[in-house]
């Protein structure tokens, strides 16, 4: 399974748009790539997956260069509840997630 | 329509002492998983399941125990357990072919 890297955290502002990119550079021909959402004390919450390309859903869109070395979700005017961890996976299959750290989203207000 | 189901929500123990979670989902999922998250942390891939009467071991398996006789129910047993063990379990199931996982609220576990 590909190793993935994000930032460790984020800042931002109530009504901005939040960019947070994952490098995964040994991804491989067939793994998709999928983002979940963490609030303290739940668990994880899928967001959304992308093979390629542009992917967008009613809670955030995610862009996939043509390299799919990377990846960026972004979540369009964020609010106070968006303030959470955001993980990226890529090649999760059979019921196996491989989790990195990250990227622990603040929101101000 | 519940989803993933985990109890106990809250469980202390002794070192030594054995316990069983319990996980279920009423999704008819083939796929079930377990996991850890200690203090800010990610998730670490206990052991998981792809379908009844299989399992297989993930990241970090040692001290644990699991087994899938139906496709509902996917328990995990601690042996003996240790302060090390000390953390939030997450049990997960999900769909063949679809990565979208649906995760229990999960089982805070102190050992002591």
């Amino acid at each position: 399974l590909a190793k993935t890297t994000q930032p460790i955290s984020m800042d931002s502002y109530e009504g901005q748009e939040v960019n947070i990119t994952c490098s995964h550079n040994n991804i491989a021909t067939n793994d998709y790539i999928t983002w979940y959402q963490q609030f303290p004390s739940q668990g994880p919450r899928f967001i959304i997956q992308g093979y390629k390309t542009k992917v967008t859903n009613e809670v955030a869109s995610l862009f996939i260069p043509a390299d799919r070395k990377s990846s960026t979700l972004s979540l369009p005017r964020v609010s106070l509840s968006d303030t959470a961890v955001y993980y990226c996976l890529v090649g999760a299959q059979g019921g196996k997630l491989i989790f990195g750290q990250g990227t622990e989203l603040s929101v101000k207000p | 329509n519940a989803g993933v189901t985990q109890t106990p929500k809250f469980q202390v123990l002794k070192t030594g002492q054995s316990m069983t979670l319990q996980c279920a989902q009423d999704m008819n999922h083939e796929y079930m998983s377990w996991y850890r998250q200690d203090p800010g942390m990610g998730l670490r891939l206990i052991h998981y399941s792809v379908g009844a009467g299989i399992t297989d071991q993930g990241e970090v398996p040692n001290g644990y125990n699991v087994s899938r006789s139906t496709t509902e129910d996917f328990p995990l047993r601690l042996l003996s357990a240790a302060p090390s063990q000390t953390s939030v379990y997450f049990c997960a199931s999900s769909n063949f072919g679809n990565t979208e996982a649906f995760f229990g609220q999960g089982t805070r576990l102190t050992v002591v």
